[in-house]
């Protein structure tokens, strides 16, 4: 069945880069998609890539994806207290997307 | 562009109650999907909507029922209300033409069931 993966917890001193990691099973997925959420708040887009590509940057946020081995991760750069929040991958399911469980970023001095 | 905008923001109901959650999606979006998230489960996909038909289902019982309407705006709809329906409930909005185009969320409904 489908299955998204992402490690719980993550924790980052500001300035340094952080990097969130993420497993997914269907390999049909066209598009993968990373969101971010505040506390009390929906779901923020961050960014997303086609699936016949290998990396996407898009200013501090950059996208890893490897197909084969079905591993897709975000690099923030110049980690601020402010990305403090919770990061979702998503896969593409044809019209659903399937979710990962989210990892907790916390940013600290 | 407005974004996507769901009423109400807030909602307390009692075990055996209905509820109705509303949401608005981008001008020009014709797809409005609903999620369910709670911190047992995360987020699982409920239903999409596209010109006024149900184009997909997850795994929700039969009290969990929407609609949309010609303008495209939706509705969520859950009867008999149980505890375990306490929860963030999303909805997202996209063109809909294709099966994999960006879904926008708006800021959500959270649902307490007491």
């Amino acid at each position: 069945g489908e299955d998204v993966e992402q490690s719980l917890f993550l924790s980052v001193r500001e300035g340094d880069s952080s990097v969130i990691n993420c497993t997914y099973t269907d390999s049909s997925s066209t598009y993968l998609y990373w969101y971010k959420q505040e506390p009390g708040a929906g779901l923020q887009l961050l960014t997303y890539i086609f699936s016949n590509m290998d990396m996407k940057q898009d200013q501090r946020l950059t996208v890893l994806l490897n197909k084969k081995d079905k591993h897709l991760s975000l690099r923030i750069a110049d980690t601020q207290t402010g990305d403090s929040a919770i990061y979702f991958c998503a896969e593409t399911d044809t019209d659903k997307l399937i979710f990962g469980t989210g990892t907790r970023l916390q940013v600290f001095p | 562009k407005a974004g996507v905008t769901q009423t109400p923001r807030y909602l307390i109901k009692t075990r055996g109650q209905q509820v109705t959650l509303s949401c608005s999606p981008i001008s020009g979006h014709r797809s409005v999907s609903w999620y369910q998230q709670t911190p047992g489960q995360g987020l699982q996909f409920l239903f999409e909507y596209f010109s006024e038909t149900q184009r997909n289902k997850g795994n929700f019982p039969g009290r969990f029922s929407g609609r949309q309407f010609s303008n495209s705006r939706s509705e969520m709809n859950v009867s008999t209300l149980e505890l375990g329906d306490s929860a963030l409930y999303l909805c997202a909005s996209s063109g809909g033409l294709a099966g994999y185009e960006t879904q926008y969320f708006g800021p959500g409904t959270r649902l307490l069931v007491l």
